[in-house]
């Protein structure tokens, strides 16, 4: 089985600000998949973005980017130039790779609330 | 673009009944997922369906059950409802080829309990 675990309960910065998620997993699996997914107040599910373990270059998203260290089993979040609407609970995810073409499901951790002050 | 369907999106149903939650997945989606979150919680996962099959179980209690029909839409049906199936419940869609591991939400359909 595999774990997830996010330290920073809560993290508050100031807009246009950078600030880092952080996010460890453990697991016996070599193939698998990272998440961060973004739960605003509306509570909707939005992806943010997305990482093979077999690749080795850090994914990234406009002002998103991933420190993804596959030995040390983290993968952390950056957000840079912060904005008011980064304002969310932020939850990293692990899927495991099935190469049977079936449909894993995600184990999530237990969320960071990220606050963007004005 | 379009986006997971699921219906209701709110729910209010008395203990012991039984509700049934559907989702659409988006277009060419053939993989759908279910989740529970509970208030404060993280999402757990409950149960996918890959090409209509049951693919992966997760922590689904037994009076829970779900199918995928032949359009690829799902439904979770739930019975014996109890006070802590009070929930916001997700249904999530893969595509079939590409980034076929991605997973996207649907809105939710929040069930409260009385």
């Amino acid at each position: 089985a595999q774990t997830v675990t996010q330290s920073q309960p809560e993290m508050s910065v100031q807009e246009a600000e950078t600030v880092t998620l952080s996010c460890t997993y453990d697991t016996s699996e070599n193939n698998y998949y990272l998440f961060w997914y973004k739960q605003p107040p509306s509570r909707q599910m939005i992806l943010v973005i997305r990482q093979e373990a077999y690749k080795q270059q850090n994914a990234t998203e406009n002002r998103f980017s991933v420190n993804f260290q596959k030995a040390a089993k983290s993968f952390s979040l950056k957000i840079s130039d912060s904005q008011l609407g980064d304002t969310a609970m932020y939850f990293c995810a692990f899927m495991k790779h099935n190469s049977g073409g079936g449909a894993d499901g995600l184990t999530f951790g237990k969320g960071t609330h990220l606050i963007i002050q004005p | 673009a379009a986006g997971v369907i699921q219906s209701p999106r709110h729910l209010i149903k008395e203990k012991r009944e039984t509700a049934t939650l559907k989702c659409y997945p988006i277009p060419r989606h053939d993989t759908v997922y279910w989740y529970q979150q509970g208030p404060g919680q993280d999402p757990q996962f409950l149960i996918s369906f890959y090409e209509k099959m049951q693919s992966d179980k997760g922590s689904i209690p037994d009076r829970f059950s779900a199918q995928q029909f032949s359009d690829y839409h799902s439904e979770l049906n739930m019975s014996s409802l109890e006070l802590g199936d009070s929930a916001l419940y997700f249904c999530a869609s893969s595509p079939t080829s590409g980034r076929a591991e991605t997973q996207y939400f649907g809105p939710g359909t929040r069930l409260l309990v009385l």
